[in-house]
């Protein structure tokens, strides 16, 4: 099946470190990637859609200039957290989609504390 | 924009049969998805329907009805392992968004011995 890496895992820093997650289609060409922010017993929120060589989409209330994300390639999207702060402690998650007749599948998640 | 609803919570008796449903109001629709999660994991693909009627894949099936913004997801011999949530997503219709999905709350399972 298919496959999407998210690295790191895990992630403990001190209060305004920049951190870049990950995230890689191990096996398929994604030319959609998303990124999410689930907080504890909370559903899944998007903050962003992310497309192969374009402006990522963000959605109403994200931070464009807090949460960058580039997605240089059709296996690669990154989405860097500038100067974090104990607020932005949280568990991202992103998802690749080959095209739209595909199920999205996910990284196993960076779970991002700020001290 | 989506609203997509399924309950918060169920409780199930292992070996039994249980029922998950979710209901959803779109302005368009290109598919639903199910998801397992368990706690401080990421969600794994469970199922896809896109047209109406039932799929089946082993222990798992999910139904769909597009007239009535309806699907089930079945889950039979239940195991301990199956405590988890359950996230009910439905796609928006192709457009500058392809291929995003709009997820519910989720329904958190407990299998209880």
């Amino acid at each position: 099946g298919a496959v999407v890496s998210q690295h790191p895992s895990r992630v403990i820093c001190k209060s305004g470190t920049s951190v870049k997650i990950e995230c890689r289609s191990l096996d398929f060409q994604a030319t959609t990637m998303f990124w999410y922010r689930q907080f504890p017993k909370k559903s899944l929120m998007l903050m962003a859609t992310s497309n192969e060589g374009s402006k990522a989409t963000y959605e109403q209330g994200v931070e464009k200039d807090k949460f960058l994300i580039n997605h240089a390639s059709l296996t690669l999207s990154t989405l860097t957290v500038t100067s974090a702060h104990p607020e932005d402690s949280s568990f991202y998650i992103c998802s690749a989609a080959g095209n739209s007749n595909q199920p999205q599948h996910f990284g196993d998640g960076t779970r991002l504390s700020i001290l | 924009g989506q609203n997509i609803d399924q309950p918060t919570e169920m409780t199930a008796t292992e070996g039994a049969i249980v029922q998950i449903n979710c209901t959803y109001q779109t302005s368009g629709f290109n598919g639903l998805f199910w998801y397992q999660q368990h706690a401080g994991e990421a969600p794994t693909f469970l199922s896809y329907n896109v047209l109406d009627g039932l799929e089946e894949k082993g222990r798992f099936s999910s139904f769909l009805s597009r007239s009535k913004g309806y699907s089930y997801l079945l889950l039979k011999e239940l195991q301990m392992k199956d405590s988890a949530s359950y996230l009910c997503a439905v796609r928006e219709v192709v457009g500058t968004n392809a291929g995003k999905s709009t997820f519910g709350d989720g329904t958190t399972l407990t299998v209880k011995p």
